[in-house]
């Protein structure tokens, strides 16, 4: 049972470039949820989808864009990468709340 | 907005000691409510969920408490062991089942 599953595990970008960070989970959820970790400051939500073909803007969504692709995939894209956005990024999904949420191992950014 | 506040922010112990982590939130009116455990650049690992109906959950040597009406929450870790070292985040969700998350509690437990 994989659970969330990030892709890719660590990324360097240029200024000005963009990417796609990749978020699947198996286990039939409908919500899902992008979090940035950066030291000091927690976790903070970036964007969140509660059910397929929704989305929403969480407390940091400026510099971000995501696809709730189905009711398995929630990706989320940097359009023109800032080294503001050097963070973890944490994707995780539940079945509203029911039973938790469970995250998966995340994806370090670093933009030069 | 929910805030949530966790206290102390870093603590060091030595094996063997009882602890209690603390976690304090501002909007009462949770769904739940629920522990996690960060091994240094790892992602987040699921240790205990509370749900607002709930007083109390125990998982082995770890039990987490729950006052609603306070805005507190207390994770307790009995006879703690040098593995116990990590970082505990307390992450709060209202009725629209988006987690809230404190900054954490760094714990060192050094033999």
């Amino acid at each position: 049972n994989a659970g969330v599953t990030q892709t890719p595990k660590f990324q360097v970008l240029k200024t000005g470039q963009s990417m796609t960070l990749q978020c699947a989970q198996d286990m039939n959820h409908n919500s899902m949820y992008w979090y940035r970790q950066d030291p000091g400051m927690g976790l903070r939500l970036i964007y969140y989808s509660a059910s397929e073909g929704t989305t929403d803007k969480g407390e940091v969504p400026n510099g971000y864009n995501v696809s709730r692709l189905n009711k398995r995939e929630f990706s989320l894209r940097l359009e023109s990468a800032a080294p503001s956005q050097t963070s973890v990024y944490f994707c995780a999904s539940s079945e509203d709340g029911s039973y938790g949420y469970t995250f998966g191992s995340g994806t370090r950014l670093t933009v030069v | 907005k929910q805030e949530v506040t966790q206290i102390p922010a870093a603590l060091s112990v030595p094996e063997g000691e009882n602890l209690v982590l603390n976690c304090s939130f501002t909007d009462s009116a949770i769904y739940n409510l629920q522990w996690f455990r960060q091994d240094p650049g790892k992602g987040l690992t699921s240790l205990l969920l509370i749900q607002s109906s709930q007083r109390e959950q125990t998982s082995g040597r770890l039990n987490a408490s729950l006052d609603k009406s306070s805005g507190r929450s207390t994770l307790y870790i009995a006879a703690s062991q040098p593995g116990d070292s990590a970082t505990y985040l307390c992450a709060v969700a209202g009725g629209s089942y988006i987690p809230t998350f404190g900054r954490g509690t760094s714990l060192i437990v050094h033999p």
